[in-house]
């Protein structure tokens, strides 16, 4: 079955530094997307990635999927101390399946 | 501001106690979602109602029983429970199933969650 990975698990940086996380999925995604989840929050929205390639930015945020359709990255600008949490991606496969989270990146800003 | 609403957000029960889970959307959604949330772990999806019919069940044992009497409305039924099953329990709806109209009806909106705890 489809599986997606997620690297770092972890990542802590001082505010001010960027930050990235990589998701890679076993198998080829229709559409992929990205949630942050707050500590003793819920996972909320952020982004939608549908075609090859394609690259979305919202404010200090940074979405790419990949060519093949297979991986994406988050890439954080200058972290700001709201931006504490875990990020998580969602990729649906290319048969209409729900979709299958990875296990998350946590991500620690020092101030 | 997340337009599922769920109750209660924190409940604590015993292991022969009978409870329910709330949920409730109105954004006109015909998919509704049950996750379960362990810490530290992705959400992990249980069931899935489309058009108010059970369509997924991903093999949850019988103490868990959902139930969908409208378009709108969720809800979880608890019965004999263990402290394994100690979790947040996360509804969520989207536009469209999946595999089902465009990929952004399939976007998921999750509630606040009910943190639950067996005693």
């Amino acid at each position: 079955g489809q599986q997606v990975m997620q690297i770092p698990q972890y990542q802590h940086v001082q505010e001010g530094e960027d930050f990235t996380t990589y998701c890679n999925s076993s198998t080829t995604l229709s559409n992929i997307q990205w949630y942050k989840q707050r500590p003793g929050g819920h996972p909320v929205f952020l982004i939608q990635l549908v075609k090859s390639g394609e690259v979305k930015k919202q404010k200090r945020l940074t979405f790419q999927f990949g060519e093949a359709k297979k991986n994406s990255s988050l890439h954080i600008t200058a972290t700001q101390t709201t931006d504490v949490g875990t990020y998580f991606c969602a990729g649906q496969g290319n048969y209409g399946q729900n979709f299958v989270f990875g296990p998350g990146t946590r991500l620690s800003v020092l101030p | 501001d997340t337009e599922v609403t769920q109750t209660p957000k924190h409940l604590v029960m015993g292991m022969t106690n009978k409870k329910s889970l709330k949920c409730e959307q109105h954004m006109g959604h015909r998919a509704m979602y049950w996750y379960k949330q362990k810490a530290k772990k992705p959400p992990e999806l249980m069931f899935v109602y489309s058009y108010e019919k059970l369509s997924i069940n991903e093999s949850v044992p019988s103490r868990f029983s959902p139930e969908c009497p409208n378009s709108s409305l969720l809800n979880l039924h608890l019965h004999a429970l263990q402290p394994e099953d100690s979790a947040l329990y996360l509804c969520a709806s989207s536009q469209e199933a999946p595999g089902q109209g465009t990929y952004s009806g399939n976007t998921i909106y999750f509630g606040e969650g009910s943190w639950l705890t067996v005693v």
